[in-house]
Parts: C-alpha cells; structure tokens; sequence
C-alpha cells in the first residue's frame, strides 16, 4: 500500500514536501516513482528513484526544482518541490516501479494559485 | 504532446470488440515492453498489462496486449458499460532514460 501526503494549495515561487508512505512489500527492493495528474489531462512521471538511491530521473517540466529523495529506514518516499509553477498543479501519485507502476497511491492535491 | 501517441477516443458498442492503439518510436515502445493502465474519474490508474502483454493480477481476460515494431495495441473484447474510462500506455525510453507515458484514450461504451 502507498500513502500520499503533503498537498495543498501553494502561492507561485514557494515550495512544498510530498510524502510516500509505503507498507506491505520490502520498499527498499524497488526503484520508486512520483506521477502527477494535471486537471484533465494525461500522466506524466516527474522523477524516479531507484532502489539504491544511486540514480534518479526527473522529468525535463522539473529539472532543477524538484528532487525525489528516500528514507529506506522508514519506509518513505518524498518530493521536494521548489519554485512552484501554476502549471505543476496536478494530482501527486506515488507508484511502485519504474516500469511495471504495478502499486499506486491514492494521490494528493497540489494546488499552485496566487 | 506526449512521446507516445494514442487516439483521444474509442467507443464501441456492448459485447463488441475494441482496441486501442499505441505508437512510439525505436527509443522507446521499439526496445522495451508496454503496460497499459486503466483510469476511472477521480481514482488512480490501475495497472492492467505489463510486459506487452502480461495481465495483472485480478485483470480479465477480456483485456490483452501485444506490441509489434513501435506499435502496441490493447485489446477489449465482450465490452462492458464499465469499461468506460481512460486508457493510458507507458514504456521506458532509452534515449530520455526514463519512462513515457501515452496522451491516453477515452473508452466510451455506447
């Protein structure tokens, strides 16, 4: 199971910490990914982790603003964002993967608007 | 514009048999499997096929996948009113050395 949380609604320029709780599975065998959700759109995988923490993606929209980081101890997943953007507000999912995304949170809200 | 192309919409009719296509290039659906996920409003994606054409645990076996080349294509046979919903397709890509996902299709059960 994923649980997603930190969302919220966010001026532009400020910054915001999203959490992954995972339970169920050994998180520290599998990379792990954050998918966001604009509203009415399609997906978009904004950064993945591996396993190990070694080697990271980030979507070209976040490069340089956000960072995906891990706690294997406690079994978390974060997303730091910086310098929000109004188009970074979507739905933030959590998923299990880099390919297969086979485990999904339930998602949560970011909201950037002045 | 997403890197892997799908129609925006299919419908099709109960009991009917429908599909939806996904097209990529070399770099990505070309060399590394499919999944497809099924969306419904206001809930997460649910992952339906991976590996081109394996179900995931639960899925009928209604729905099957295949790939050919740069294309995949996800297959609905006996359509049911609660298929409806959207339908996305991902691979990972070798040149973005990341995953891509597909615009996503809305099936429509008329």
């Amino acid at each position: 199971q994923l649980v997603e949380s930190g969302g919220g609604v966010v001026q532009p320029g400020r910054s915001l910490r999203l959490s992954c709780a995972a339970s169920g599975f050994t998180f520290s065998t599998y990379a792990m990914s954050w998918v966001r959700q604009a509203p009415g759109k399609g997906l978009e995988c904004v950064a993945l982790l591996w396993s190990d923490g070694s080697e990271r993606f980030y979507a070209e929209s976040v490069k340089g603003r956000f960072t995906v980081s891990r706690d294997n101890l406690k079994n978390t997943l974060f997303l730091q964002m910086h310098s929000l953007r109004v188009e970074d507000t979507a739905v933030y999912y959590c998923a299990r993967d880099a390919y297969a995304y086979d485990v999904w949170g339930q998602g949560t809200l970011v909201t950037v608007s002045s | 514009q997403s890197a892997l192309a799908q129609p925006p919409s299919v419908s099709g009719t109960p009991g009917q048999r429908v599909t939806i296509s996904c097209s990529g290039s070399t770099s990505n659906i070309g060399s590394n499997t499919v999944n497809w996920f099924q969306q419904f409003p206001g809930a997460a994606p649910k992952p339906l096929i991976h590996g081109n054409h394996v179900r995931s645990p639960g899925v009928s076996d209604r729905f099957s996948g295949s790939k050919s080349g740069t294309s995949a294509s996800l297959a609905i046979s006996g359509l049911q009113s609660e298929d409806e919903g959207d339908y996305y397709c991902s691979a990972w890509d070798d040149s973005l050395e990341g995953p891509v996902f597909g615009g996503g299709t809305r099936l429509t059960v008329l």
